[in-house]
């Protein structure tokens, strides 16, 4: 089966760090999504892990631990901008679809 | 912006109607999904497309959604006899088949769909 465990909701502070985790069960992996989603808008594209470790990209990093089915997204210097859905998604392994399966998503409120 | 485009980006109709979606994929991606989305919950996908063909159907595409992309650029989306359970945004994402991005998939703005 496919299961893909995040945090309903988080608050955080302006100017903060915040971490938000990510766990799944899939049928095959074949790489981890992050995406930043705003009320009414389209998932934006965020960080693509496929391989163990750390992938730093400015204020957003994304951490992969595939033998744990793990995975965070670290978002630093917080802005109230940052206050958004933030949905993590697996690439389920096999065929030529290389569908998205997506967590709920984690919905962000940084304040000031 | 050549990003992913749909049209309509919101549709009310009544129940029993039939509606029609468009999206417009980037320049040159070949691949084109189709997710849908409800309120507080993660995209979940519906079908695919390789240029012009649908490889992929979810169990969620009932026999009242049809998807088409006929020339291999553009697609649409129809719900035939429209439910309130149809509500619901739905999401086009384009990927390319070669380049840098080939992993990721863009997503479009959406179409808001409400089923009276």
């Amino acid at each position: 089966g496919q299961n893909i465990d995040q945090p309903t909701e988080m608050t955080a502070t302006e100017g903060a760090i915040v971490q938000i985790n990510c766990t799944y069960q899939t049928s095959g992996f074949n790489g981890l999504f992050w995406y930043q989603q705003h009320a009414g808008e389209a998932p934006t594209f965020l960080s693509y892990n496929v391989l163990d470790g750390l992938e730093e990209k400015g204020r957003f990093s994304s951490f992969l631990s595939r033998s744990k089915g793990y995975s965070y997204l670290l978002l630093k210097e917080l802005q109230m901008k940052d206050s958004a859905s933030y949905l993590c998604a697996v690439r389920a392994y096999g065929g030529a679809t290389n569908k998205l399966i997506f967590g709920t998503g984690t919905l962000l409120a940084v304040q000031p | 912006d050549t990003g992913v485009s749909q049209d309509p980006r919101h549709k009310i109709t009544k129940r029993g109607q039939n509606v029609t979606f468009r999206c417009d994929p980037i320049s040159e991606h070949n691949r084109l999904y189709w997710y849908r989305q409800t309120l507080g919950q993660g995209p979940e996908f519906l079908t695919y497309f390789q240029n012009e063909a649908q490889l992929e159907k979810s169990r969620l595409l009932s026999d009242r959604f049809s998807a088409e992309r006929p020339k291999g650029s553009f697609s649409t989306l129809e719900i035939q006899r429209t439910e309130q359970g149809d509500s619901a945004m739905y999401l086009c994402a384009s990927r390319s088949k070669s380049g840098p991005s080939t992993d990721t998939q863009y997503f479009g703005p959406g179409t808001r769909l409400t089923v009276l």
